[in-house]
């Protein structure tokens, strides 16, 4: 069965404060990781795919990296409206594949 | 271009009853699944329906089922509400032979009393 743990629970960053999300994963055969962003009461809205150890993908302040184990998202000098819960996903090929096994997410606060 | 919407935002159901959400995929897009998200929680996978058929399900009891249309909506049941199954439904729409490419609606709010 295919699991996520996701650290910490809940991150305090003050703006300009860069630091690291971690996604530990263990699944039978990755077909990719994912990397979401979620606001208060809204759907997940897709940040990064990862396929294979060693790739990594940027997206303005975001940078993603990729293991054979786990997966980081870097934040570096964060603003206040990157304030949101970070969930870290993947699908396995078992049972078929075309299903997301979630982390409980990462709920970062960037203050001022 | 209309991504994944879904009907109601909110809902409110007593215990005991029957509710059926609602979710149009995003264009392009041909199977759909469903998510159960409680507060605090990650979404936990419930469902996922391509070519009208569900293909694979998640540990979920049979008070949930669904149905996809030709046009590629869905609809997902719970009967018998329990207090238990108050949470964010989220549905998600992507192409059954691509990997990842999820789109995610804004979700359905239940609340059970």
């Amino acid at each position: 069965e295919d699991q996520v743990t996701q650290s910490p629970e809940a991150l305090r960053l003050q703006e300009g404060e860069s630091s690291s999300l971690n996604c530990s994963y263990t699944v039978s055969g990755l077909r990719g990781l994912f990397w979401y962003r979620q606001d208060p009461g809204k759907g997940p809205e897709f940040l990064f795919t990862l396929y294979s150890a060693g790739e990594e993908k940027e997206k303005e302040r975001l940078k993603a990296t990729l293991t054979k184990k786990e997966s980081f998202l870097h934040i570096t000098a964060p603003k206040p409206e990157d304030s949101a819960t970070y969930l870290c996903a993947v699908e396995g090929v078992t049972g078929g594949g075309n299903k997301l096994t979630f982390g409980t997410g990462t709920q970062l606060k960037v203050e001022l | 271009d209309a991504g994944v919407t879904q009907s109601p935002t909110h809902l409110i159901k007593t215990r005991g009853q029957q509710v059926t959400l609602r979710c149009s995929p995003k264009s392009g897009h041909d199977t759909v699944s469903w998510y159960q998200q409680a507060l605090g929680q990650g979404p936990q996978f419930i469902f996922q329906y391509y070519e009208e058929e569900e293909r694979q399900r998640g540990n979920f009891p049979d008070r949930f089922s669904g149905h996809q249309f030709p046009n590629y909506s869905s609809e997902l049941n719970v009967n018998a509400l329990l207090l238990g199954d108050s949470a964010l439904y989220l549905c998600a729409s992507s192409t059954w032979s691509a990997v990842g490419g999820y789109t995610f609606g804004s979700g359905t709010r239940l609340t059970v009393v």
